[in-house]
Parts: structure tokens; C-alpha cells; sequence
């Protein structure tokens, strides 16, 4: 299976600027997929095939990557972006997740 | 407004069976690849199972192979997870989701419902 490395969290300050990272243990292409998870409430979608922005969700959030390298980046980040982030790849069966990043607000 | 909503949750016991279901609305449930993904406690989330929009295809990781099976009723905008033979390490909390429709079953989920725990436990 392919499995994919998140760093397990992150603290950073409002207003600054953030990248969470994902790496791949063998090419996805760029079928990855990035969701956001709050304490209590079920993920969603906020980044498509690396790169394409989900609708309705802010353009402070960004995707890019292809192969086995792959980053969400928020900026800036807001105290209401506090949540799980977690990577997703759909490009070698099963489809697998990574093991989320927590990003926490100082 | 797209929403899932899951049943069918609670305690069972190991080797013990249970069915969980989503009822859809908001959208046209038949159009869409559908699946079911779990998240045990404090832990990352699992891709379970996948059905195609006529049901006549179905995708599982190996891990539930042979003792899981999804199943869909386009007529009545449901989808269905039958869990057989449950082990310790299927506690979880299940949610439905919809896969977006730009490709098949290799599409992101787009929706997810609020999910529901099961627990197998002796």
C-alpha cells in the first residue's frame, strides 16, 4: 500500500503563513486530495488532484506537488483554521491517508 | 444542500455482524460513486469501500475483504455497509461519503456525513 508521511503537528500565529507537507512512499501523479478535520465534526474536501481549490473554501488555502512530494499551504492563517489536516492519494489501490497534521494556533 | 445522514451504529460482539446505512438527499443520488471511510478512535482515517452508480461494481482495501460488503438502493437514495465477522480493530467511527464526480472511484469524497461509531467489544 502506499503509505503517506504527514508531520504530526505544527503550532503557528495567526496571520502568519503555514505549509503542511506530504510525502508518498511511491508516485500518486497528482491524485492527491488534502481534507480539513475539526475537533468533533466529520473532514472536508478543501484541495483536489494537488492543486485545484474546492469550492466555497477560501483562497487562503493552496495545494501543489506531483510525484511523491505534496504541500498545503494556508496564508494567512486564521484561529478558525485549527483542525487536523490530512492527505489523501486515489492513484494506487487502496486508496490510502496520511496520519493527519494538528495544527494548533499560539 | 448535500446531506448524508448514517444509522445503525452501537456495541457489538466479536464474530458478530451489523448493517449500517446513510440516507442521501440533495442531490442525485444515483449519478454518484459513493463510499464508506472510518476513523478509529484518536486515530487517522481508513478508506473502507467504494460502489459504482449502478451498484454493479465494488472496490475494498484487503482489510475488509471477504467480510465487508457496501451496497446501494438508487430508488430510495441509500447506501449500506453490511460488517461481518467484526474484530476488535473495526471499532470506528463510519462515515458515508460521496466521491466527487470528476472521475470514478479514484474521485476525492466531496461530502461526508456526521459519521457513526461502532464498537466491537466483548
Amino acid at each position: 500500500d502506499t503509505v503517506l508521511t504527514q508531520s504530526p503537528a505544527l503550532a503557528v500565529s495567526p496571520g502568519e503563513r503555514v505549509t503542511i507537507s506530504c510525502r508518498a512512499s511511491e508516485s500518486v501523479s497528482t491524485l492527491m486530495h488534502w481534507y480539513q478535520q475539526k475537533p468533533g465534526q466529520q473532514p472536508t474536501l478543501l484541495i483536489y488532484l494537488a492543486s485545484n481549490l474546492e469550492s466555497g473554501v477560501p483562497a487562503r488555502f493552496s495545494g501543489s506537488g506531483s510525484g511523491t512530494d505534496f504541500t498545503l499551504t494556508i496564508d494567512p492563517v486564521e484561529a478558525d483554521d485549527t483542525a487536523t489536516y490530512y492527505c489523501q492519494q486515489s492513484w494506487n489501490d487502496p486508496w490510502t491517508f496520511g496520519g493527519g497534521t494538528k495544527l494548533e494556533l499560539k | 444542500e448535500v446531506q448524508l445522514v448514517e444509522s445503525g451504529g452501537g456495541l457489538v460482539q466479536p464474530g458478530r455482524s451489523l448493517k449500517l446505512s446513510c440516507a442521501a438527499s440533495g442531490f442525485t443520488f444515483s449519478n454518484y460513486y459513493m463510499a464508506w471511510v472510518r476513523q478509529a478512535p484518536k486515530k487517522g482515517l481508513e478508506w473502507v469501500a467504494t460502489i459504482s452508480t449502478s451498484g454493479s461494481r465494488t472496490y475494498y482495501p484487503d482489510s475488509v475483504k471477504g467480510r465487508f460488503t457496501i451496497s446501494r438502493d438508487n430508488a430510495k437514495s441509500s447506501l449500506y455497509l453490511q460488517m461481518n465477522s467484526l474484530k476488535s480493530e473495526d471499532t470506528a467511527t463510519y462515515y458515508c461519503a460521496r466521491h466527487a464526480p470528476y472521475y470514478g472511484y479514484d474521485s476525492p469524497f466531496d461530502y461526508w456525513g456526521q459519521g457513526v461509531m461502532v464498537t466491537v467489544s466483548s
